[in-house]
């Protein structure tokens, strides 16, 4: 059965620095979605992207945060300069179509910002 | 606003019980609603979803019910197992005029546990 899948699984940095978590969505799905979820507290929503630009986004994916689709496959999420805030547990997901529309969920990395 | 709320956030209950988990949902313009499924360390696992022209659709000893004049929506687990211990979360889809792209609003989520 085709799933999403997310790497690295845990991610630890030191505040300030830059990181990239990679996600390779379902090969056929044509929408891709970031969350996150601060640990205890429900998934929120982030980003949503759809040919090859952000078609929606929250008040929290702010000017740190960046979304790519650098080829075919993967799906990447950017923070430009975490703080400790950032701290959360990320999950993509991909759907075939937009609304209304099942979404699939990787496994999430956990980022840990020190 | 967009809101979507669980009454109940713990529910204990014993092998081979029915367990029902409920969510309120504030926007009335959502016309798309999921049941998720979180294991400890695990994404969010799709359960069953249900669209607003609907109040009932049933899947694989689960039942979802759609109340729109009240804003609820229910989960029913029939003969619950220990496997199904996990948390649940509500989501919505608020496609309203076609402006979503999928946006997924999460409700804070149930523990269901459930005891051999």
């Amino acid at each position: 059965e085709p799933e999403v899948t997310q790497t690295p699984s845990h991610q630890v940095t030191q505040m300030g620095q830059e990181v990239i978590l990679r996600c390779v969505p379902i090969s056929n799905h044509l929408y891709f979605y970031w969350y996150r979820q601060i640990l205890g507290q429900k998934v929120e929503f982030l980003v949503s992207f759809y040919n090859n630009e952000i078609s929606e986004k929250s008040e929290i994916f702010d000017d740190q945060f960046s979304v790519e689709r650098p080829d075919g496959s993967n799906f990447t999420l950017k923070i430009r300069s975490t703080k400790l805030e950032d701290s959360a547990m990320y999950f993509c997901a991909s759907s075939l179509q937009g609304a209304d529309n099942e979404q699939f969920f990787g496994p999430g990395t956990r980022l840990t910002v020190l | 606003g967009e809101s979507v709320g669980l009454h109940l956030p713990t529910l204990s209950v014993q092998e081979g019980d029915n367990s029902i988990i409920n969510c309120a949902y504030s926007n009335s313009a959502s016309d798309y609603f999921i049941w998720y499924k979180q294991e400890s360390g695990k994404g969010p696992q799709f359960i069953i979803d249900i669209r607003s022209n609907m109040d009932k659709r049933q899947g694989q000893r689960v039942t979802v019910l759609l109340n729109k004049t009240v804003k609820h929506l229910s989960l029913q687990i029939a003969a619950t197992q220990p496997g199904d211990s996990a948390v649940y979360f509500c989501a919505e889809d608020a496609n309203a005029g076609g402006t979503s792209y999928g946006k997924l609003t999460f409700g804070q989520g149930t523990i269901l546990t459930v005891h051999p």
